[in-house]
């Protein structure tokens, strides 16, 4: 079955930008959206945005300004990068698959996460 | 954004109780609604989609129902493995978005 592996630094300064990548092994990554949502220490799930294997991308208004997702399908690999980051950026970062519905999408598998904590 | 508001924040219950967990949504959302199971250290794990359909491999003990802003998850008789913190998502718009979460402990 699908499986997700998040890689990257667990440690990024303030302003600096934060950059994960997701592994996905047992499938392709192509044909599906697929999606970072983050879950800052203690609080609830909020989700970042979404790639197409395609390359398009939907992002959370909250975070548009700041955010860029891209893909590489050669590696079955889509990437995370998150701008001028903040002690608020702290948070274990999810990678999913996107199950999509008439509406909209839920998530289904998830990697199992990685902690990325921005300090100096 | 739609804002989802689950209650109660945390509940104590006993192995083989009845619990129900709720979900109401600040606007309708026609049913499009799944519920995660998440441990501690855990990545969420998807139990129900589309409000009552349980995601192959759940036991059937878990449930959901509801329409238009009110949807609740039912866990018609605890086990051990059920304490966990439960979860909602909508996503009958973008951005989806989440409960804050409820928290089943163990009485």
């Amino acid at each position: 079955q699908v499986q997700l592996q998040e890689s990257g630094p667990g440690l990024v300064k303030p302003s600096e930008t934060l950059s994960l990548t997701c592994t996905v092994s047992g499938g392709s990554i192509s044909s599906y959206y697929w999606s970072w949502i983050r879950q800052p220490p203690g609080k609830g799930l909020e989700w970042i945005g979404y790639i197409y294997y395609s390359g398009s991308t939907n992002y959370n208004p909250s975070l548009k300004s700041r955010v860029t997702i891209s893909v590489d399908t050669s590696k079955n690999q889509f990437s995370l990068k998150l701008s001028s980051v903040t002690a608020a950026d702290t948070a274990v970062y999810y990678c999913a698959r996107d199950v999509i519905a008439v509406a909209g999408n839920w998530f289904d598998p998830w990697g199992q996460g990685t902690l990325v904590t921005v300090s100096s | 954004d739609i804002q989802m508001t689950q209650s109660p924040s945390s509940l104590s219950a006993s192995v083989g109780d009845r619990v129900t967990i709720t979900c109401r949504a600040s606007q309708g959302i026609s049913n499009s609604l799944a519920w995660y199971q998440q441990k501690p250290g855990k990545a969420p794990k998807l139990l129900l989609y589309a409000a009552s359909r349980l995601e192959s491999g759940v036991p059937s003990r878990f449930s959901g129902s509801g329409s238009g802003t009110d949807y609740t998850l039912t866990i018609s008789s605890l086990q051990p493995e059920d304490f966990a913190t439960y979860y909602c998502q909508q996503y009958y718009s973008t951005p989806p978005t989440f409960g804050q979460g409820t928290k089943l402990e163990i009485k």
